[in-house]
């Protein structure tokens, strides 16, 4: 079964620390993305990436950078978390084109105290 | 810029009720349409999928159909179980096919 891994399912981290959330995807796609999901507001993206070490900005990405060293791994950094920045994240990937959809992971609840 | 309208809810319906849940859309060209579904406390999974009008997207007993004139693909299923309790994202790609537009997402509670 094809999957995406979220290296954490809940996150309690201090404000101002740096925060890394790790994403691992199985299927050998091109395409990866992250999320958050906020009530209200359903899902925003912050940034998605077509390939090893290429990324593009999404709708919301103050406050967050990404990583993509390898084909199946994408990192979302909060450079220095803020309260505001608590919420749900999810990473998915894709094979392009992406009228195929999107598979996603369970996702992180970070919380920032 | 592309742009997905649904209700937030809750909808809720008791068991064996008919089941409509309303997605229009605005896009550049001919974008394909989804309908993805989160279970309590996981992720997002593909629950049926159209890439072209008049195309019929089924799954699980659900069913929405992409319907260009109206831009709307509106899901349905004939009798909700208390296991369909979810919410539900309608979503749409467009253009170079790479990003997914998501709706604010539905939340559904039935009632046994």
């Amino acid at each position: 079964d094809v999957k995406v891994t979220q290296s954490s399912r809940y996150l309690v981290k201090r404000t101002g620390e740096k925060v890394f959330l790790e994403c691992v995807q199985d299927m050998d796609h091109e395409n990866m993305f992250w999320y958050r999901q906020d009530p209200g507001l359903g899902l925003r993206l912050i940034y998605f990436s077509y390939d090893v070490k290429m990324k593009e900005k999404g709708d919301i990405p103050e406050g967050y950078s990404v990583s993509r060293e390898k084909k199946e791994r994408f990192s979302l950094i909060l450079e220095s978390a803020s309260t505001n920045q608590t919420s749900m994240y999810l990473c998915a990937s894709s094979i392009p084109p992406g009228g195929l959809g999107y598979t996603f992971g369970s996702g992180t609840r970070l919380t920032v105290v | 810029g592309d742009s997905v309208t649904q209700m937030e809810g809750p909808v809720t319906l008791s068991e064996e009720a008919f089941l409509t849940i309303n997605c229009t859309y605005t896009a550049t060209g001919y974008p394909s349409l989804f309908w993805y579904v989160q279970y309590p406390g996981e992720g997002l999974q593909l629950l049926l999928k159209a890439t072209k009008a008049d195309d019929k997207g089924s799954n699980k007993g659900f069913e929405a159909t992409y319907r260009k004139e109206t831009t709307s693909f509106h899901l349905e299923k004939g009798s909700v179980q208390v296991s369909d309790s979810a919410v539900y994202f309608c979503a749409l790609t467009s253009g170079g096919y790479q990003k997914v537009t998501f709706g604010i997402g539905t939340k559904l509670q039935v009632i046994p």
